[in-house]
């Protein structure tokens, strides 16, 4: 069975510009969400799909961070413009369902350096 | 808020050493926790979970029992292996399934 796919897996960027980042998540998955991990810290959660629909973008930050997931399958995280501290690696994991003790599965994440 | 907090790194052990990885949890519902590993220049990957109070979880030798009592979630393996070394998260999830991760503990096993 593959994996979450993820691209790129690196990018740099200079600040004020914009990057997208893309993922495809396990074939049957409902359940798609992306995470930052700032380098030193565990993983957080900006936002999560349930099909197409979201559950949960309470800590994206919308003025400049912009998800989507059109067709209920892929999905698509953009920065616009980006920030210095926006610097992390960008993980995105899906599970069969929703709910508590539903396993979610980690793709290899996407690492951006903003300069 | 809900929250997950992990002792300090690095841990440093000898092969064969006892390990113990504290994890504690703040929550307002009834979580299920998860232990994540991260091995150098890989992506996350489930260790073990519990999804109720006195469950206990258990994967390649590694074992963590969910106390209700004491919101813990201690890591422990009886015999720790070179390939061992790597970043470990406990983390909690809610009724949404979300993650909470606490910040990471590294361990480096020395042969």
């Amino acid at each position: 069975e593959a994996g979450v796919a993820q691209s790129p897996r690196y990018k740099i960027i200079e600040k004020r510009q914009s990057v997208a980042f893309w993922c495809n998540p396990i074939s049957g998955h409902a359940t798609l969400y992306w995470y930052q991990q700032i380098l030193g810290q565990g993983p957080k959660l900006l936002i999560q799909f349930q099909n197409n629909g979201v559950v949960d973008d309470s800590q994206l930050p919308k003025d400049r961070f912009s998800a989507e997931r059109l067709k209920g399958v892929d999905s698509t995280l953009k920065i616009q413009p980006a920030k210095l501290e926006d610097s992390a690696v960008y993980l995105c994991a899906s599970s069969l369902g929703q709910g508590a003790r539903e396993t979610q599965y980690f793709g290899p994440g996407t690492r951006l350096l903003v300069l | 808020g809900d929250s997950v907090t992990q002792m300090e790194g690095p841990v440093t052990l000898s092969e064969e050493a006892f390990l113990t990885i504290n994890c504690t949890y703040t929550a307002t519902g009834y979580p299920s926790l998860f232990w994540y590993v991260q091995y150098p220049g890989e992506g996350l990957q489930l260790l073990l979970k519990a999804t109720k109070a006195d469950d206990k979880g258990s994967n390649k030798g590694f074992e963590a029992t969910y106390r209700k009592e004491t919101t813990s979630f201690h890591l422990e393996k009886g015999s720790v292996q070179v390939s061992d070394s790597a970043v470990y998260f406990c983390a909690l999830s809610l009724n949404t399934g979300k993650l909470i991760f606490g910040q990471g503990t590294t361990l480096q096993v020395k042969p």
